[in-house]
């Protein structure tokens, strides 16, 4: 396994358009989490899975975002009618599962988002 | 629910010590410490998860004061690779799901110069 892969790496797009972004976990994690992270800030929480259910969504994110994750293997990100405040990096991370073991949390190299 | 980070930059000459502290308002499950270079994306350091815990790995340890919800991040005798910005993430409980989620603080840019 060659960790997480995140695909594009980079995206161009105008305002107004939809983008989907995708994740592909390390295979025996059943966590994955979207972060997204502006220049010179923390990686902000977006929302998070196990397996196939989305446990929690940040509520400060927009009815433009939404995430998938069917059959609990990659995930999808998809931004609608994306505004120049979307342009960000947006990471992907997946671990075992936080509560109780050493279960770090592995980071894709994120999508570039520009909205132009 | 983002943990707060201290200091938001710092600058060391090579052999030099640092701390870096993150504090939560919230009761924590865990600390993890990450490390981000420009450009890359964040790697994992540590985790602590029991209140007094210490941590090491090389010249850099943590510890993590469960009762008081804060944990440092000791650099001694930097090196130019420590280089980087060092976040730490909280781990606590959501009201909502019952399930565990971690938050990221806002980072402490560390710049080690010869």
């Amino acid at each position: 396994d060659t960790g997480v892969s995140q695909d594009p790496r980079h995206k161009i797009t105008k305002r107004g358009q939809n983008v989907t972004f995708r994740c592909d976990p390390i295979s025996e994690h059943n966590r994955l989490y979207w972060y997204r992270q502006t220049l010179g800030q923390g990686p902000e929480f977006l929302t998070y899975f196990q397996n196939e259910a989305q446990l929690e969504k940040s509520r400060l994110l927009s009815d433009r975002f939404s995430a998938e994750r069917p059959k609990g293997s990659f995930s999808t990100l998809e931004i609608q009618r994306t505004e120049q405040g979307d342009s960000a990096m947006y990471l992907c991370a997946s671990s075992l599962g936080l509560g109780g073991g050493n279960t770090e949390a592995f980071f894709g190299q994120g999508t570039r988002l520009t909205v132009v | 629910q983002q943990p707060v980070q201290s200091p938001q930059a710092v600058i060391l000459r090579e052999g030099e010590d640092a701390v870096i502290n993150c504090s939560s308002s919230k009761a924590l499950y865990s600390v993890h410490w990450y490390r981000q270079k420009h450009g890359e994306a964040p790697v994992f350091l540590m985790i602590l998860l029991k209140g007094g815990e210490q941590k090491g790995h090389e010249k850099i340890s943590a510890s993590f004061n469960e009762k008081k919800q804060q944990s440092s991040l000791y650099l001694t005798a930097s090196q130019l690779s420590y280089s980087g910005t060092y976040f730490c993430g909280t781990e606590d409980r959501s009201p909502q799901t019952g399930a565990n989620n971690l938050f990221f603080g806002t980072g402490t840019r560390l710049t080690v110069i010869p």
